[in-house]
């Protein structure tokens, strides 16, 4: 059964830095490009950052919002994408998904206050 | 950026009845590839979204062929033959070609 588990969410202040783990099983990893959206409390769905798989350079992409303070990674031998996010802002706040597209996970909850 | 808009923003069915939402982007969908890289999802209450459709008109394995995508380039359509109940929930299209831009969701109730 394909599985994606978001872990690393909590409760932090501005300015000050997280790292999310998408821990995937049930299919080859390697094979599939892995995308971070975020969805604020009772709004839509925002893509922060996408990471390729190898077959297409491993290459990264960000939305305008996050780019220089985002990085998306990922460890193909450990099926684990990371999302290390830096300089968080207030409006960083949002239940963050991993997925292939196809499948998602259940969302790993980002709370920035001070 | 590609912006994605939706018609309508909610929708009342009466369950047995058909229901259509409207997608438009920005841009043109269509890849160099040949393929137009449209999809749409369902998000119940509490719960991670789903992909209905993807390329525009392939339902995703598991899906009801009540569901049916169709469109091109910059015009798409989500059509339910008969809305069930477990229809109910925010619908988005997606743009799969640039930064996965979702529209800003359809949400569907029962009348």
């Amino acid at each position: 059964e394909v599985q994606l588990v978001e872990s690393g969410g909590g409760l932090v202040q501005p300015g000050r830095s997280l790292r999310l783990s998408c821990t995937a099983s049930g299919f080859t990893f390697a094979d599939f490009t892995m995308t971070w959206f975020r969805q604020a409390p009772g709004k839509g769905l925002e893509c922060v950052g996408i990471i390729r798989s190898k077959v297409y350079g491993g290459t990264t992409d960000y939305a305008a919002s996050v780019k220089g303070r985002f990085t998306a990674s990922r460890d193909d031998s450990k099926r684990i994408a990371y999302l290390q996010m830096n300089s968080l802002k207030i409006e960083d706040t949002g239940l963050y998904y991993c997925t292939t597209l196809w499948r998602w996970g259940q969302g790993t909850m980002v709370i920035v206050s001070s | 950026d590609i912006v994605m808009t939706q018609t309508p923003l909610s929708l009342s069915v009466t369950p047995g009845q058909p229901a259509s939402i409207s997608c438009k982007s920005s841009q043109s969908l269509l890849h160099s590839d040949g393929k137009t890289y449209l999809y749409w999802y369902l998000q119940k209450s509490g719960q991670s979204p789903q992909v209905l459709i993807y390329e525009v008109s392939s339902r995703f394995s598991g899906v009801p062929d009540r569901f049916s995508g169709s469109g091109s380039g910059t015009d798409f359509t989500l059509k339910i033959s008969r809305v069930e109940a477990e229809d109910v929930g925010v619908y988005y299209c997606m743009e799969g070609i640039h930064l996965f831009t979702f529209g800003p969701g359809t949400t569907v109730d029962l009348k």
